[in-house]
């Protein structure tokens, strides 16, 4: 499976203010997701980040708010704007389709980002 | 639509006893099917998955999960609980038809093995 890092691991933010989270894969794939998880319950699928071309949200998301960039196979951002206390939560950053490996029906995911909005 | 359902918030079981966590999904078409657990300031960590063959599939740990297609469950189990397989467990469903790679979690069970 792919290694997965996530920077950075966990922040505290004043209110109306911007967040950029980065994930680094080890290896190049196909696809790469962002998930938001409140501490303790279900994770929710914010966007798929597609490389080259903009990101394909989910309903209830939107760009403005939840920019996303990948610029390559192995990386992506996924920034929190004009962040208000609604916006705490854990962001996880998953990949699926190793293109290096065989596995190509799971998704992997990162360690997260736990955010906190003051 | 897709979904997952864990009906447990919450299970407890005493270290060396057998554990079940439940998980039914309602799909259309043949589902390939998972379980993910997250222990506590962690990411998910992948445990093993059906996609087609037999119904019992074995994953990291020890756990093992039973595929049922007319029952629509994917259970999680273990023989032998160990304090340490205490955390939170998802199962989850893949879109196999309008979004291949979307996956549908569920809400979770928090397992809590006892000494």
């Amino acid at each position: 499976s792919a290694v997965i890092s996530q920077k950075p691991s966990r922040d505290i933010c004043q209110r109306g203010t911007s967040l950029t989270i980065q994930c680094q894969v080890d290896s190049q794939v196909t696809m790469m997701f962002w998930y938001r998880q409140q501490p303790g319950q279900s994770l929710t699928l914010i966007a798929t980040a597609n490389q080259g071309s903009e990101a394909t949200y989910e309903s209830g998301f939107v760009i403005d708010k939840f920019p996303i960039s990948r610029p390559n196979l192995t990386f992506s951002t996924l920034t929190v704007s004009n962040m208000s206390p609604e916006d705490s939560s854990i962001y996880l950053c998953s990949v699926a389709t190793t293109t290096q490996g065989v596995d190509t029906d799971t998704q992997y995911f990162g360690p997260g980002t736990r955010l906190t909005v003051l | 639509a897709q979904s997952v359902a864990q009906p447990e918030d919450q299970v407890n079981v005493a270290e060396g006893n057998p554990l079940t966590v439940k998980c039914t999904y309602s799909v259309s078409g043949n589902p390939y099917l998972f379980w993910y657990v997250q222990y506590p300031n962690r990411g998910l960590q992948f445990l093993l998955k059906y996609i087609t063959g037999d119904n019992l599939v074995k994953g990291s740990y020890g756990f093992e999960a039973e595929f049922n297609k007319s029952q629509t469950s994917f259970h999680l189990k273990k023989p032998s609980a160990l304090v340490s397989d205490s955390a939170l467990y998802f199962c989850a469903v893949r879109d196999r038809w309008y979004n291949f790679n979307k996956f549908y979690f569920g809400s979770g069970t928090k397992l809590n093995v006892k000494p």
